[in-house]
Formats: structure tokens, C-alpha cells, sequence
């Protein structure tokens, strides 16, 4: 069956560390893959997009990788503030604007 | 990027009844889609819908249950029919933007009792 694995855990990091999310994905093919945040209370808000021909993206203190031989996304936030705590989503595209979204998982930075 | 708004932001409705929800753009968008999110599961796409034309559901979703207008590229609106409490969830819109990138409303809450 299709399934995509974060980690329903909350990650506990204190400030100024890396904070590593992962996606994990079974019986997908994804043509590209995209990180949400989504704060309580908020609709998700669009992070970054990385395509299967593509292994690294960087935006500011944001990185992503994707494995497809792995079948896996790393999620990187560096030098992490407690205003990254959120919950983070990561979706699945397909096909063009067909997105299948894994649970999240939700990130909590201490000062 | 485009900005969203929902409304209702909540509701509490009784069983068997039935709530329409709107979603607003601040700019003409040709794709809509509406998402469902229950209590821990993830976010699941209802339907797509595109002006001028019937909306296209996902599997296990009909358009008896979750009816979908899109009058013009500004607006939509998702009706959630004769309701259950399973259909207590938060319901989403969102737009395609550049690329394969979706923008989304801050959802509407709903509780059926």
C-alpha cells in the first residue's frame, strides 16, 4: 500500500541547533517533493520544492534533500529559534499540482 | 503569492444538516482545491475544481456529499451534506501558484454534534 512516514513524535531541539525532520515514502513516484510549516490554528504554508532530478535545495536557513533511491526527504533547519516551532508536512507530488501530504511532524524549539 | 480567506472560520452544526463553505482569492486563479484534515491524519484532498467546469472528485469522495461551486476565478464554495460528527475536521481551500505550489486558506473548523 502507498504511505508516507514522518515522525508522529514531536522533536524537542534547543535553539541554535539543527533541527532534522524526515519523510519516508512507500509505493510513491513522486515527480517533486514539498515541505510545508503549519502553525495551530493556520492553513499550511509553502516552505520549499525539490524535483526528483534534484538532491540538495537551499532557501535562507532551510535544506532539503531527496533520496529517490532511498525513497526518503531530509528536512534541515539550522541554527533553529523557537519561532520555528510548528508542525512541518511534507507532500508528495505526482503529477502537476497533485498533492498527497504525510501526517507532519511537529517541531518544538526551546530558548 | 495569493491571499485567502475562509468563512466560516468555525461552526458547531447539528447531525443532518448542512454548511457551505467559502473560500475568497485576492486574485483570479484558473485551479481550487478543497482539502479535508481530521484530528491527526493529514491532509486529504476532496476535490479540484477549476472554473467553468464540473468539479473532479477524489476516491471516496462524491459530489452528493461535498457539492462544489465555482462561479468565477476568485471564489468557490464546498457544502458539506447532511452532516455526521465523522465529518467533524478542518476544511481547507487552496490555490495553485507558481510551479506546483499550492497557497491556502487558514481553514474552517467543523463540529458536528
Amino acid at each position: 500500500s502507498q504511505k508516507i512516514e514522518q515522525n508522529s513524535e514531536a522533536l524537542n531541539i534547543q535553539e541554535g541547533k539543527t533541527a532534522t525532520l524526515t519523510c519516508n515514502y512507500t509505493n510513491y513516484s513522486p515527480a517533486y517533493l514539498q515541505w510545508y510549516r503549519q502553525d495551530p490554528g493556520r492553513g499550511p504554508v509553502f516552505l520549499l520544492l525539490i524535483r526528483e532530478n534534484e538532491k540538495e535545495k537551499r532557501k535562507e536557513r532551510l535544506k532539503v534533500t531527496f533520496d529517490t533511491t532511498l525513497k526518503q526527504s531530509l528536512f534541515h533547519i539550522t541554527a533553529s529559534q523557537p519561532a520555528d516551532s510548528a508542525t512541518y508536512l511534507c507532500a508528495l507530488g505526482e503529477s502537476f499540482q497533485k498533492l498527497v501530504f504525510g501526517t507532519g511532524t511537529r517541531l518544538l524549539v526551546s530558548p | 503569492s495569493a491571499v485567502i480567506s475562509q468563512k466560516p472560520s468555525r461552526d458547531i452544526c447539528q447531525r443532518g444538516t448542512s454548511l457551505t463553505i467559502q473560500c475568497q482569492v485576492d486574485s483570479q486563479v484558473t485551479m481550487m482545491f478543497w482539502y479535508r484534515q481530521q484530528p491527526g491524519q493529514s491532509l486529504t484532498l476532496i476535490a479540484t475544481a477549476n472554473q467553468g467546469s464540473e468539479a473532479t472528485y477524489e476516491s471516496g469522495f462524491v459530489i452528493d456529499k461535498f457539492p462544489i461551486s465555482r462561479p468565477n476565478l476568485t471564489f468557490s464554495t464546498l457544502t458539506v451534506s447532511n452532516m455526521s460528527p465523522e465529518d467533524s475536521s478542518i476544511y481547507l481551500c487552496s490555490v495553485a501558484g507558481d510551479r506546483e505550489t499550492q497557497y491556502f486558506g487558514p481553514g474552517t473548523r467543523l463540529l458536528v454534534l
